[in-house]
C-alpha cells in the first residue's frame, strides 16, 4: 500500500495552545489530501480537505499542503479538550478512487 | 454528511469461524465503497475497494478468499471475514463515496473480537 507517514505519534497541549500535526505521502501522484478525526470508540468523520497548494482555515482549523513535497499540516489553534481524538491524514490520487491513511496522530489538550 | 449505517457494531467470534459485517449508505448513492481495518495498535490497512459494475480491488495482503465482498447496489455493501482469527482482530469499517464526490463518509464500524 502507498505509505502515508503522520508525525508526531502522539502530541499533548494545554488548553488554549495551538496543536500542529504533519503529513507526507510516499506517493509522488498523489492529487487529494483529507484529514479526519477520530474520537475514541467512534468512526473517522472528516475534518478538512485540501487539494491545492497553499492554505486553508475553517475556524481554528487550517491546514496546509505543499505538492512538491507532498506534505500536508493540520493546526489547532486555541485549543479545546474536545479536541482531544486521533487525527488521521488521508491521501488519493485521482486517477484510481483508492484512498489511503496514515496512522494518525493522538491529540491530548489537557485542560 | 452522507449517513453510513454499518452492522454489527461488535462481534466476539471463536477462532476459524467467520464474521459478516453490512454497510448501507442511507439517502445517497454510492458510487464506491472502500473497507478498511483499523487494528488493535491503531495501523489503518485498506482491504478492497468495490465500485458497482466493477470488479472488486484487494490490496496486498487481502485476498477474496478471505474478505469476499458483495455490493450489488449503489447502497448497500457486505463483506465477510472468513476463518478469524487473532490477527483479524480489529474495528472493520466501510467508507462510502458520494456520486460526483471525493470524500469518504464511514460507518460506526465493526469490531471484531476474536477467541
Amino acid at each position: 500500500q502507498q505509505k502515508v507517514q503522520q508525525s508526531p505519534e502522539s502530541l499533548i497541549v494545554p488548553e488554549g495552545g495551538m496543536a500542529s500535526l504533519n503529513c507526507t505521502s510516499s506517493d509522488r501522484n498523489v492529487d487529494y489530501f483529507w484529514w479526519y478525526r477520530q474520537h475514541s470508540g467512534k468512526s473517522p468523520k472528516m475534518l478538512m480537505s485540501i487539494f491545492s497548494n497553499g492554505e486553508k482555515e475553517e475556524g481554528r482549523f487550517t491546514v496546509h499542503l505543499n505538492k512538491a513535497s507532498l506534505h500536508t499540516s493540520l493546526h489547532i489553534r486555541d485549543s479545546q479538550p474536545s479536541d482531544s481524538a486521533l487525527y488521521l491524514c488521508a491521501a488519493s490520487r485521482n486517477s484510481n478512487n483508492r484512498i489511503f491513511f496514515g496512522d494518525g496522530t493522538q491529540l491530548v489538550v489537557k485542560p | 454528511g452522507a449517513l453510513v449505517y454499518q452492522y454489527p457494531r461488535r462481534t466476539i467470534c471463536k477462532s476459524g469461524t467467520s464474521m459478516r459485517m453490512e454497510c448501507q449508505a442511507v439517502g445517497f448513492q454510492a458510487t464506491s465503497v472502500a473497507w478498511y481495518r483499523q487494528s488493535p495498535q491503531k495501523t489503518f490497512e485498506l482491504i478492497a475497494l468495490s465500485t458497482v459494475n466493477s470488479a472488486i480491488k484487494y490490496e496486498q495482503n487481502f485476498t477474496q478468499e478471505k474478505f469476499p465482498i458483495s455490493h450489488p447496489n449503489l447502497s448497500f455493501s457486505s463483506m465477510t471475514v472468513l476463518n478469524a482469527y487473532l490477527e483479524d482482530r480489529g474495528l472493520y469499517l466501510c467508507g462510502a463515496r458520494v456520486q460526483g464526490g471525493n470524500t469518504l463518509y464511514f460507518g460506526e464500524g465493526s469490531r471484531l473480537i476474536v477467541v
